[in-house]
């Protein structure tokens, strides 16, 4: 599986845009990129998914440059209640023929700040 | 639509007990895990099943752990004796499709404390 490397910790301000960058060099070809937030006292959550270009929802927005060595998760506006740990996962993602497996880092420490 | 259901929420034992946790996945999601989770880490991936069957268990401990998932739908999680590096966040998760999926969905975790 692709190791990832991402900040361990970030502060930002309410309203400010928040970017958090995670690098993995060696992802593969059927590799997807995945992100989770996860708050204290509760399980992680799934935020969004991507394998190239860009990934918007109603949460996040995800930008993966051509070469997919890194991603960047897009946090428009933050609030308090953003305060949270994200993780960045790499894997194949195929689909009914293998089994997805998470591997989860120490994901980044976001402090959200009034 | 009701989520993972986790119980106990939170557990204390003395090193050498046995503990047991229960999971609910959501309904119709096939495929269920367990995830250690030590305070200041990320999640580690303990057994993952498919239905009953068990895809993953690579990164359990066989000779203090051990997880059944009867019927394809609820699950144990169970520590026999427990050691005091135990002491964790349990979580439990299920994804709706029969291969692969990295959209989990995780539930509250049970919180185990061993003394």
């Amino acid at each position: 599986l692709a190791k990832t490397t991402q900040p361990i910790s970030m502060d930002s301000y309410e309203g400010q845009e928040v970017n958090i960058t995670c690098s993995h060099n060696n992802i593969a070809t059927n590799d997807y990129i995945t992100w989770y937030q996860q708050f204290p006292s509760q399980g992680p959550r799934f935020i969004i998914q991507g394998y190239k270009t860009k990934v918007t929802n109603e949460v996040a927005s995800l930008f993966i440059p051509a070469d997919r060595k890194s991603s960047t998760l897009s946090l428009p506006r933050v609030s308090l209640s953003d305060t949270a740990v994200y993780y960045c996962l790499v894997g194949d993602d195929a689909g009914g023929t293998s089994y997805g497996k998470l591997t989860f880092g120490q994901g980044t420490i976001l402090t959200v700040h009034p | 639509e009701a989520g993972v259901a986790q119980s106990p929420r939170y557990k204390i034992i003395e090193k050498r007990q046995s503990v047991a946790f229960w999971c609910n996945p959501i309904s119709g999601h096939a495929t269920l895990y367990w995830y250690q989770q030590i305070l200041g880490q990320g999640p580690k991936l303990l057994i993952q099943f498919q239905n009953n069957g068990v895809v993953d268990d690579s990164q359990l401990p066989k000779d203090r752990f051990s997880a059944e998932r009867l019927k394809g739908v609820d699950s144990t999680l169970k520590i026999q004796p427990a050691k005091l590096e135990d002491s964790a966040v349990y979580l439990c998760a299920s994804s709706p499709l029969a291969g692969s999926s990295y959209e989990q969905y995780f539930g509250p975790g049970t919180r185990l404390t061993v003394t």
